[in-house]
């Protein structure tokens, strides 16, 4: 079984900080590395993905990864409420299997 | 409109009953899946399949089964056998290049 382990949380930032996400896998074959944003009661929808070593920006997220270390974060900046949600981190083996953390529910403060 | 349908969108079941969840994709790609969901809990594979008419069994596959007969469809029958089917039901699909998995709205079962 491979594990993919996240803070349950919740994170509590407030209005305009960065709020710091963090996820730990077990295999160091893992190849891709997704982070999906999921409401309460709605299904996952990807924020991004990162393949290689290194930061990866797009707008006010940033995926980071360190596979030496077997570790994957994702930063938000200038957080709004809207981007209170539970953010699931998603490690690939094998191109076909996705592992899914259970998540971090983010909670962010007016 | 592309995208991926699920339906019905709550389903109950009674004890010993069988039922089946729908899973619709109209963007041409090769792999479907499906997941559960549990209440703060993340998405455990049940079945998958990459090409038509073959699938398959993911980490929590007891009490399920599926069928892959046409490229856009990958149904989830929830067998009598499966003895806590309460759950949030989610089916995905990725193309063949690239490795994104996007998902369906959901199917939320309930057991009466």
């Amino acid at each position: 079984q491979k594990e993919v382990e996240q803070n349950s949380g919740p994170l509590s930032v407030p209005e305009g900080a960065i709020a710091s996400l963090n996820c730990t896998y077990s295999d160091r074959v893992s190849q891709s590395f997704f982070w999906y944003r999921q409401y309460s009661g709605k299904s996952p929808e990807l924020i991004m993905s990162i393949y290689s070593n290194g930061d990866k920006e797009d707008g006010r997220f940033t995926a980071q990864l360190n596979k030496a270390s077997q570790y994957v974060s994702l930063l938000i900046r200038d957080s709004q409420p809207s981007d209170s949600a539970t953010y699931l981190c998603a490690v690939v083996y094998n191109f076909n299997k996705f592992y899914f953390g259970s998540g971090t529910k983010l909670n962010v403060k007016p | 409109d592309g995208g991926i349908t699920q339906s019905p969108k709550y389903l109950f079941r009674k004890e010993g009953q069988n039922v089946t969840l729908s899973c619709e994709q109209n963007l041409n790609h090769d792999a479907m899946y499906w997941y559960r969901q549990d209440p703060g809990q993340g998405l455990r594979l049940i079945y998958y399949s990459q090409i038509v008419n073959d699938f398959q069994k993911g980490d929590i596959a007891e009490g399920y089964s599926v069928s892959r007969e046409k490229k856009e469809s990958f149904p989830l029958t929830v067998t009598s056998a499966q003895k806590n089917p309460t759950a949030f039901y989610l089916c995905a699909s990725r193309g063949q290049v690239e490795e994104t998995q996007y998902f369906g709205p959901g199917t939320r079962l309930l057991v009466l």
